[in-house]
């Protein structure tokens, strides 16, 4: 069956440093894969899309690289800031582009 | 982009009751999504909604306990029937945005539910 495999643990980082979440999946080829960040109590926004044909995607601090070899992206916050914290979920579309969202993980970032 | 409005954003419920959620968008859609989190988990798709037609049910949702109903373009309702404690969690109305080169969802708040 498809999965999508995000770190359970939080991952805690001092403010400054990068920020590097990793998404893998098994059993999808996925037209796209999309990043998503949820705070507590609100619903998902979305972040960053990248293509199955596109390796690296960037948006001001925020970088994604997608793998299709190794079936995973990796989700860098650069220069990461307390305001960052949050749960970042990913999200992969295959031909009905409505997204399959993994767990999640949570980033905690340290004044 | 599309603003969602969901309603109620948390209720707790007894057993064995029903409970609709309301969903209004800023715009029309063509699809509206509904998804389920329970805590710890990821967003699960319960259905997909368009307007006069049938919602089209994920493997494991079913209509009796999920009717949802769609009747105009920016309006949709989503009834959790006959609820357990293990329909306690957070439920979420979901729409794709105009870009749709980018397939961003746009979510709601979420309605939170306890069921005792």
């Amino acid at each position: 069956s498809q999965k999508i495999e995000q770190n359970s643990e939080a991952l805690n980082i001092q403010e400054g440093k990068t920020a590097t979440l990793t998404c893998n999946y098994t059993n999808y080829s996925p037209a796209y894969l999309q990043w998503y960040r949820q705070d507590p109590g609100r619903g998902p926004v979305f972040l960053l899309l990248i293509r199955e044909n596109e390796k690296e995607k960037r948006k001001e601090r925020l970088k994604v690289t997608f793998d299709t070899t190794l079936k995973q992206s990796l989700f860098h916050i650069t220069a990461s800031q307390p305001a960052d914290s949050a749960t970042y979920l990913c999200a992969l579309a295959g031909g009905s582009y409505i997204p399959t969202f993994g767990r999640g993980t949570s980033l905690i970032v340290h004044p | 982009s599309a603003v969602i409005s969901q309603k109620p954003s948390r209720d707790i419920c007894q057993r064995g009751t029903s409970l609709t959620i309301q969903c209004q968008v800023d715009s029309q859609v063509t699809m509206m999504f509904w998804y389920r989190q329970q805590p710890g988990q990821s967003l699960t798709l319960i259905a997909t909604a368009n307007q006069g037609s049938e919602a089209t049910y994920e493997s494991g949702f079913v209509i009796d306990k999920f009717p949802i109903s769609r009747p105009n373009l920016t309006f949709s309702t989503l009834t959790v029937s006959n609820m357990s404690p293990e329909d306690s969690s957070i439920y979420l109305c979901s729409v794709r945005g105009e870009k749709l080169n980018t397939g961003e969802l746009f979510f709601g708040e979420g309605s939170r539910l306890t069921v005792l």
